[in-house]
């Protein structure tokens, strides 16, 4: 029973493609994000939402383009790809009732863009 | 605005020896949350411990201590015994204390722990 689950786990792709990744909490968690780890393993937030309302919008292209259809659920649709967006997403989701239980994070999807 | 600061980029620790990995942080927030995460080769992110900063006695989760100062500012990670799979990246974050927060994340402290 995977808490946090993103798929796919590596997406090997041509510039100029289109692609998602898909992300699904069971957890019951009211908030969901989307991270990216560059090359050097800095973490930065995406996006985040709090029952499918967007609350955090970080300075990313518009190219990113998050939804969330249900307080389970947080895809990535990536249009136009190029070679900087190489890098590892993380889905992750934490609770409604504050700090002290971090978030839980999915295992990861390795962007690959060449 | 918040920042957390990592000055450790890599160590290479005996096994069984502890460890000390640290963490310092800015915040004009009163309260706070401070974690640390595990990010093995493998990929994954797992969450190890956390500090309030109201929390009067410092974190512990089994082998995993958190050396809370607050008037420094530091949140450091201790591990005790280290074992060869404690070999991973360690993040420090911190995040405000309400319900939809958001993590700042330090820059990472790659271990490794030599047999």
């Amino acid at each position: 029973d995977t808490a946090v689950s993103q798929t796919p786990k590596y997406l090997v792709t041509q510039m100029g493609n289109d692609k998602s990744i898909k992300c699904e909490q069971n957890l019951g968690h009211d908030t969901m994000y989307w991270y990216k780890q560059d090359s050097k393993k800095f973490l930065k937030i995406m996006f985040s939402y709090n029952n499918k309302e967007l609350i955090i919008n970080e300075t990313v292209p518009n190219r990113f383009s998050p939804k969330s259809p249900d307080k389970a659920h947080l895809n990535l649709h990536i249009n136009s790809l190029e070679l900087g967006d190489s890098a590892v997403y993380f889905c992750a989701s934490s609770p409604p009732w504050g700090l002290g239980y971090g978030y839980t994070f999915g295992s990861g999807t390795r962007l690959t863009v060449v | 605005a918040q920042k957390i600061t990592q000055t450790q980029p890599g160590m290479f620790v005996q096994e069984k020896e502890a460890v000390t990995l640290d963490c310092t942080y800015d915040t004009s927030d009163p309260s706070y949350g401070l974690f640390w995460y595990k990010q093995p080769s493998s990929g994954e992110m797992i969450f190890l411990i956390y500090q309030g900063s109201y929390d009067q006695q410092n974190a512990t989760e089994g082998r995993y201590s958190l050396n809370f100062q607050k008037a420094r500012k530091s949140a450091n990670l201790v591990i005790s015994a280290s074992q060869l799979g404690d070999s991973a990246m360690y993040f420090c974050a911190i995040g405000k204390r309400d319900s939809n927060y958001q993590l700042i994340w330090g820059a990472g402290t790659k271990l490794i722990i030599k047999p």
